[in-house]
């Protein structure tokens, strides 16, 4: 069956610029998550989300980062007047529950 | 707070050899842990995990992992390396305290696993 996908694969932005990354989950699955993978940090858990509870935003680096999920599907992550330091792969899982976690390809996003 | 240890930055075998990639985990309650595989410009992708049960746990690809609770270990382990295992393998942890939040994983920094012909 289709797994995650995201889009857009790769994204290069001007320092400042706004952008969104989307994220369409495993049809049927009822949590997702975002995650940023980068060389100096690793893999950082960045937000949660689960059916129509609140979300888990302790993740977020800081109040550029914001994230949506629309019908409790697909998912939206903004980041605002980004920074060089934002630069990273940005990696999307959806879970039944609280099971496997499963991934997307991810997003690489490069900022000048 | 959960974390998780890859000790080796990179483990170097020959094919047809076996292999172990280490962790270790620190959690307060039970852990449920994972690993995780990851191709050059690709995604995560999931080889096996345990929850509860034997401690050795049988995944994809012949790979199988032994949870070791007085050791708080998790060690990736396969027979008989193939070429193609090389990759970035991904240890994680998440943890089962009630206390501790939501369902995210903490991941260990990686261990690069290559395999020589």
């Amino acid at each position: 069956g289709a797994g995650v996908s995201q889009s857009p694969s790769n994204k290069v932005t001007e320092k400042g610029k706004d952008v969104e990354l989307r994220c369409d989950p495993i049809s049927g699955h009822t949590a997702l998550y975002w995650y940023r993978q980068s060389l100096g940090q690793g893999l950082e858990f960045l937000i949660y989300f689960q059916g129509n509870s609140a979300p888990d935003k302790s993740g977020l680096p800081s109040d550029r980062f914001s994230a949506e999920r629309t019908g409790g599907s697909v998912s939206t992550l903004t980041i605002q007047r980004t920074q060089q330091e934002d630069s990273a792969v940005y990696l999307c899982a959806s879970s039944l529950g609280t099971n496997t976690q499963y991934f997307g390809p991810g997003t690489r996003l490069t900022v000048l | 707070a959960q974390s998780v240890a890859q000790p080796e930055d990179q483990v170097n075998v020959a094919e047809g050899n076996p292999l172990t990639v280490k962790c270790t985990y620190s959690v307060s309650g039970n852990p449920y842990l994972f690993w995780y595989v990851q191709y050059p410009n690709r995604g995560l992708q999931f080889l096996l995990k345990y929850i509860t049960g034997d401690n050795l746990v049988k995944g994809s690809y012949g790979f199988e992992a032994e949870f070791n609770k007085s050791q708080t270990s998790f060690h990736l382990k396969k027979p008989s390396a193939l070429v193609s295992d090389s990759a970035l393998y991904f240890c994680a942890v998440r943890d089962t305290y009630s206390g501790a939040g939501s369902y995210q994983l903490t991941f260990g920094k990686g261990t690069k696993l290559s395999v020589i012909p």
